[in-house]
């Protein structure tokens, strides 16, 4: 299986001053079609999971432009540019590359 | 607009089945495959099962095989997760899940969950 090591766990940080998450792979996520399918998934508190991000750098509709996402091959990396509040909540990444789907362990995003 | 609308959890105990149902609106159903994903309370995200379509390719996460079964009804647009010999390290909310278009896996829709409770 596909391992995502997310880094860090937790992060506390200040209103309106930058974020970022690290996702690594134990393997290329790189598809046979040529696609990486690496997503970025949100859960606000009490929420279901809501999409991001997919392959790699590709923002979902309706997503704020201060999300972001890049990397390529095993290390990817969601930043969030000026941090607001309705950003609390955990973070998660995901492969959609090969069965099982796998997901990082997830990332708390906190105001300090 | 996509909608998936989760119903089926409940109380059960330890041994017993629960049948989850997924109703999904908003999309050409038949056309894509769905998933479920569970979350144990204050864990994360487990892949627990996915079918392509109703000619009946599936697949299971390892801790959920020859347990659970995934089905669909294309007539009701409806995902279907028949769980049996249910234990305590199944509770969880279950959520099902559409892929985006031309993928199996690339989920871009999520519905509001289904708390299924594993207790005596």
């Amino acid at each position: 299986d596909i391992v995502l090591t997310q880094t860090p766990l937790s992060s506390p940080v200040t209103l309106g001053q930058p974020a970022s998450i690290s996702c690594r792979s134990s393997q290329s996520l790189v598809h046979s079609d040529g696609n990486t399918y690496l997503s970025w998934l949100q859960q606000r508190p009490g929420q279901p999971p809501r999409l991001l991000i997919y392959k790699i750098s590709n923002r979902f509709s309706g997503v704020p432009d201060r999300f972001s996402g890049s990397g390529a091959g095993t290390d990817f990396t969601l930043k969030i540019s000026r941090v607001e509040a309705e950003d609390v909540g955990v973070y998660y990444c995901t492969q959609a590359t090969d069965f099982p789907k796998t997901f990082g362990q997830g990332t708390k995003l906190e105001i300090k | 607009e996509v909608q998936l609308l989760e119903s089926g959890g409940g109380l059960v105990q330890p041994g017993g089945s629960l049948r989850l149902s997924c109703a999904a609106s908003g999309f050409a159903f038949s056309t894509y495959a769905m998933s479920w994903v569970r979350q144990a309370p204050g864990k994360g995200l487990e892949w627990v099962s996915t079918i392509i379509n109703s000619g009946g390719s599936t697949y299971y996460a390892d801790s959920v095989k020859g347990q659970f079964t995934i089905s669909r009804d294309d007539s009701k647009n409806t995902l279907y997760l028949q769980m049996n010999s249910l234990r305590g390290e199944d509770t969880a909310i279950y959520y099902c899940a559409k892929p985006k278009a031309g993928t199996w896996l690339d989920f871009d829709y999520w519905g509001q969950g289904t708390l299924v409770t594993v207790s005596s």
